[in-house]
This record gives C-alpha cells, sequence and structure tokens, in this order.
C-alpha cells in the first residue's frame, strides 16, 4: 500500500538554530511531492514542491526540502527557526499515473514548536 | 483571487439535522478536493471532482455524506442525517492539473459540531 511516514509528532527547537521535519515515503515510481504547514484554525498553505531536476527545492518562509530517491525522503528544512514557524507540518506525495488519478496521500502531520 | 472559500466557518446542529457545506473553489481550477481533519484520523479525503465530474468518492464515509458539484465555481457536501461522530473540520482544496502544478489551495475550513 502506498503511505507517507512523518514518524516524528513533535520535533522541538530553540529559535535561531536550523530544524528538519522529516518525510518519508513509499510510492512506486516518481511521485511529486510536496509540503504544507497549517496554522490554528487556518486551512494548509503550500510551502514547495519537488516535480523533478535539483534535489533542494526551495520554498516559501525561507523553507527548503531535499528530495532523496535512493532513500525516499523529503525532509523539510529551515536554516534558522522563528518562533513564528510554530505550526503543524504535512508531507503529502501525488503519485504519477497515466491513469488520470490525482490523488495526494498525507503525513499525519508533524508539530513544530520553536522555543525562544 | 479570492482563494478558495468555505461556508460556514462554524456549524453547530443536533444529532439528525441536515448540513450543507459550501465550496467556491479558484477561478479556472478544474479539480476539487473535499477533506475531513479530525485527530484521532487525521486527514482524509472524502471525494474528488475533476471539470465537475466526481472521479473518486471512495472516502465518502457512509450514505449519510453526498457531494456535487453543478458548475465550476460551486460545491457542496451534505450530510443527512448528521450524527456526532461526524463533528470534524472539513476542508475544500482546488487544483489546477497539469505535470508541473497540481498543488492544492485549501479553503479556511468549516467546523462542524453535531449534538
Amino acid at each position: 500500500a502506498q503511505s507517507v511516514a512523518q514518524p516524528e509528532d513533535q520535533v522541538n527547537v530553540a529559535e535561531g538554530n536550523p530544524l528538519t521535519v522529516k518525510c518519508t515515503y513509499s510510492v512506486s515510481g516518481n511521485p511529486y511531492l510536496f509540503w504544507y504547514v497549517q496554522y490554528p484554525n487556518r486551512g494548509l498553505q503550500f510551502l514547495l514542491k519537488y516535480i523533478t531536476g535539483d534535489n533542494l527545492v526551495k520554498g516559501s518562509y525561507g523553507f527548503e526540502a531535499e528530495f532523496n530517491k535512493s532513500q525516499t525522503s523529503f525532509h523539510l528544512k529551515k536554516p534558522s527557526a522563528l518562533v513564528s514557524d510554530s505550526a503543524l507540518y504535512f508531507c503529502a506525495v501525488r503519485p504519477r499515473t497515466t491513469s488520470g488519478t490525482y490523488k495526494y496521500i498525507f503525513g499525519t502531520g508533524t508539530r513544530l514548536k520553536v522555543l525562544a | 483571487d479570492a482563494g478558495v472559500i468555505q461556508s460556514p466557518r462554524h456549524e453547530v446542529t443536533e444529532m439528525g439535522q441536515e448540513v450543507t457545506l459550501r465550496c467556491k473553489p479558484i477561478s479556472g481550477h478544474d479539480y476539487l478536493f473535499w477533506y475531513r481533519q479530525t485527530m484521532m484520523r487525521g486527514l482524509e479525503l472524502l471525494i474528488y471532482f475533476n471539470n465537475n465530474v466526481p472521479i473518486d468518492d471512495s472516502g465518502m464515509p457512509e450514505d449519510r455524506f453526498s457531494a456535487k458539484m453543478p458548475n465550476a465555481s460551486f460545491s457542496t457536501l451534505k450530510i443527512q442525517p448528521s450524527e456526532p461522530r461526524d463533528s470534524a473540520v472539513y476542508f475544500c482544496a482546488s487544483s489546477s492539473g497539469g505535470p508541473n502544478t497540481g498543488e492544492l489551495f485549501f479553503g479556511e475550513g468549516s467546523r462542524l459540531t453535531v449534538l
């Protein structure tokens, strides 16, 4: 079965320190990869995506993600965390298919807490 | 663009009542998704449409749930009759198809409480 794993329910990091939120997937082929962020009582917001090309993808708010094909991972990173980065982060995968299906597989989310 | 617009933002109803949630996708987007979010089950895909046609409704919990998309700018998710276990935040999202796009744009959600 296809799946996305976010192994950490919560990540705590001190403000100014680098942060990593992990994501691994089990999806055949070369899927599209996404990260979304959700602030309290808000909808999910798109951060960045990997389609093809450079393994390091840059996105909104200074976030970036590194695609590793051999490890089937797509970890979210930021060099220097801000308190305002505290939120719920979701990794998502969309398989590339020829059948026309367009389903996203979401991870369970990782709560990031940046401590002042 | 105003983004994906959902209404109502909050709905409190009693068990057995009909609930209708509404969504206006971003203009020009040809995919529309309905998701449900709960603490226990996370984010669940209920149904998605392509060009107003339902493509996959395998996530719809049961016959009490129905969704329609009568035109490209409007969709509804209906629960009849509602039950307490339907309490959740329901999100609508839209997307533009194609190989180099595809990110989802979410609305702010409709928080449903069934008493």
